[in-house]
């Protein structure tokens, strides 16, 4: 099983759509969780961080079950800013005061006018 | 927000020749900083973590002779991989974590990436 598990995606979706990613994550002593965003042929930059009482920061929602051991990204009112690549990103210490980030493979949305 | 840059953005070279790519956190002092490769519709893969005055601790697979990591400053890292084959084109990526209290303790911010094409 592979650690951080994403859906394969690709998600068309038109513009004003709600769209949900959703992410599995394999190692119960994970850390911290967050998504970050890539666009093509650039960097990961942070999305959000995401936190068991769940978060949101203006369109987008996110959420952790620790329990079930699964994150979800909701992006609400797609803009064609929002076409890129999601990453559930996380964390687990390893060792010596130092964190180690799993990347999922990333979901790519697609925003179409 | 923190600011990580790396050089060369791309590289282009012959099989067999050594490529360095260099990593720098701008406004911060970072101790550890980590490369990743991401291979075209991958995920981002941790190759090495790389520690200010010691050895670089590398990940399950990757070759620590042909992947040499040298982090001599808290500022700088630099990854050269030598004798560089086409199987080596790929997405470089440093990242470096800020513990100035500014930023999230386990925020990574990352360098704009270095694409090395072997020939």
């Amino acid at each position: 099983r592979k650690e951080v598990e994403q859906d394969p995606g690709p998600f068309n979706v038109p513009e004003g759509a709600t769209v949900a990613f959703n992410c599995t994550y394999s190692n119960s002593a994970s850390q911290s969780f967050f998504w970050y965003r890539q666009d093509c042929r650039k960097e990961p930059k942070l999305l959000m961080s995401v936190y068991s009482s769940g978060n949101e920061d203006g369109r987008f929602t996110a959420q952790l079950n620790r329990a079930s051991q699964y994150i979800s990204l909701l992006i609400r009112d797609s803009k064609l800013s929002d076409s890129a690549t999601y990453l559930c990103v996380v964390t687990s210490y390893s060792g010596a005061g130092s964190y180690q980030l799993t990347f999922g493979k990333g979901t790519k949305l697609s925003v179409i006018p | 927000g923190a600011v990580v840059s790396q050089h060369p953005s791309w590289v282009i070279c012959k099989s067999g020749t050594s490529v360095k790519i260099e990593c720098r956190s701008l406004d911060f002092q970072a101790t550890t900083m980590f490369w990743y490769r991401q291979f075209p519709k991958q995920s981002l893969m941790l190759m090495a973590t790389s520690n200010e005055g010691s050895k670089a601790t590398y990940e399950q697979g990757v070759e620590k002779d042909k992947f040499l990591i040298n982090h001599a400053s808290l500022t700088l890292s630099t990854l050269t991989v030598t004798s560089a084959h086409p199987e080596d084109s790929s997405f470089y990526i440093c990242s470096a974590r800020d513990l100035s209290g500014v930023a999230h303790g386990e925020t990574q911010y990352f360098g704009p990436g270095t694409r090395l094409l072997v020939l």
